[in-house]
């Protein structure tokens, strides 16, 4: 079946400006993770969803930063006045919970985010 | 807090040469320990998994076993292809359905 998607591929913006990554996770999957990629940070978790739970939004670096998830399936990470810093790959997972008990997570190909 | 750590990069090998890759990690209770792989290009795949203690992970000749006692979950491979030259993560995950803990990757270089 279809793996997870996510959009766009790349994003160049100028500093100071609004961006917004899509995330289409594996269908039938209830958790979706965020993380993000970079040389100096290596892989860092952002955020997770479970089902209807709150997200646990830990990860998080800055209050610039915010996900939702809309109807338990596609998921926008929105960040505000990016900043040169915020330049990375933005890896979306996603996986299926049973039981309090997840199964392996499901990377998808992630949004290589350019702040010139 | 949880916590893993690999051996430093890059690793470069000679076609057909003996591979391990270190990982140890610090953890609460009993993770699940995983080991992805990222070939030059394309994103984060899982190679393989062990969700208990002694259980040993294997997938494409690479194998790892879960050592709760050292608390380790090293990677090896008998031999090595110049189609193995990818970046190499170990994670652990709490529960299994918690966030994944990576530790800073190994990249692998194997030369024909």
């Amino acid at each position: 079946g279809a793996g997870v998607s996510q959009s766009p591929s790349n994003k160049v913006t100028e500093k100071g400006k609004d961006v917004e990554l899509r995330c289409d996770p594996i269908s039938g999957h209830t958790a979706l993770y965020w993380y993000r990629q970079s040389l100096g940070q290596g892989l860092e978790f952002l955020i997770y969803f479970q089902g209807n739970s709150a997200p646990d939004k830990s990860g998080l670096p800055s209050d610039r930063f915010s996900a939702e998830r809309t109807g338990g399936s596609v998921s926008t990470l929105t960040i505000q006045r990016t900043q040169q810093e915020d330049s990375a790959v933005y890896l979306c997972a996603s996986s299926f919970v049973a039981g309090g008990q997840g199964d392996t997570q499901y990377f998808g190909p992630g949004t290589r985010l350019t702040v010139l | 807090g949880n916590s893993v750590t690999q051996m430093e990069g890059p690793v470069t090998l000679s076609e057909e040469a003996f591979l391990t890759i270190n990982c140890t990690y610090t953890a609460t209770g009993y993770p699940s320990l995983f080991w992805y792989v990222q070939y030059p290009g394309e994103g984060l795949q899982l190679l393989l998994k062990a969700t208990k203690a002694d259980d040993k992970g294997s997938n494409k000749g690479f194998e790892a076993t879960y050592r709760k006692e050292t608390t380790s979950f090293h990677l090896e491979k008998g031999s090595v292809q110049v189609s193995d030259s990818a970046v190499y993560f170990c994670a652990l995950s709490d529960t299994g359905n918690t966030p994944l803990v990576f530790g800073k990757g190994t990249r692998l270089s194997v030369i024909a």
